[in-house]
């Protein structure tokens, strides 16, 4: 069964510190995987798009890894700011008919 | 470049009845999609328009949920009847060619409540 799997759920950080999001997928094949940014009462945006290719790629303050091999991706965000709080969904495109298949979500909280 | 747009922002039902919601995708964008998003979960893709063509409705209970795209352009995603469970955002995107790295671009979504 495709699946996406998020951890931690939640996760709570000061302000300036960096953070880690993990992502572990059963999707195979798959074509590109995909980290957005949902704000509270706002669609989800896009951060970053990966193929399976590529292992790292940089948005910013945000950078993503891939691992194809493990199935595993990670979202590392630097030098976190208030406005960074809000959930990741780590979303993985499989390679046959294009389906999405969405995680659950990180819900982060930065604090002063 | 304005974004994608959703009407109503917020709906309040009861049971049975039926509601419809409204998207206008970015223009020249040839591919439309509807997700449910409910509480503390990830999206799950309801349908995907290619032009005025459905690509993937295979989530959709048709049962109760309708929706089209005349035109190509605007979609309507309608439910009749509501149930309970139904509760949820749901969001519309559009991507430019449905290619499988275009970026899809989110609506606001509006949030129904069914009592």
């Amino acid at each position: 069964k495709n699946q996406v799997e998020q951890s931690p759920q939640s996760l709570i950080i000061l302000e300036g510190k960096n953070c880690t999001l993990q992502c572990n997928y059963t999707v195979s094949p798959f074509s590109n995987l995909r980290w957005y940014k949902q704000d509270t009462g706002r669609g989800p945006v896009s951060l970053t798009i990966m193929t399976f290719s590529e292992n790292t790629k940089s948005n910013g303050r945000y950078t993503a890894t891939l691992d194809a091999d493990t199935k595993q991706s990670s979202l590392h965000i630097t030098a976190s700011q208030l406005s960074d709080s809000a959930s990741y969904i780590c979303v993985v495109i499989g390679h046959n008919f294009n389906k999405f298949y969405f995680g659950s979500g990180t819900k982060l909280n930065v604090k002063p | 470049e304005a974004g994608v747009a959703q009407s109503p922002r917020y709906k309040i039902i009861e049971k049975r009845q039926s509601v419809a919601f409204w998207c206008n995708p970015i223009s020249g964008h040839a591919t439309l999609y509807w997700y449910q998003q409910i509480l503390g979960q990830g999206p799950k893709l309801l349908i995907q328009f290619q032009n005025n063509g459905v690509v993937d409705d295979s989530q959709l209970p048709k049962d109760r949920f309708s929706a089209e795209r005349l035109k190509g352009v605007d979609s309507t995603l309608k439910i009749q009847p509501a149930k309970l469970e139904d509760s949820a955002v749901y969001l519309c995107a559009s991507s430019s060619e449905g290619e499988i790295t275009d970026t899809q671009y989110f609506g606001p979504g509006t949030r129904l409540t069914v009592l």
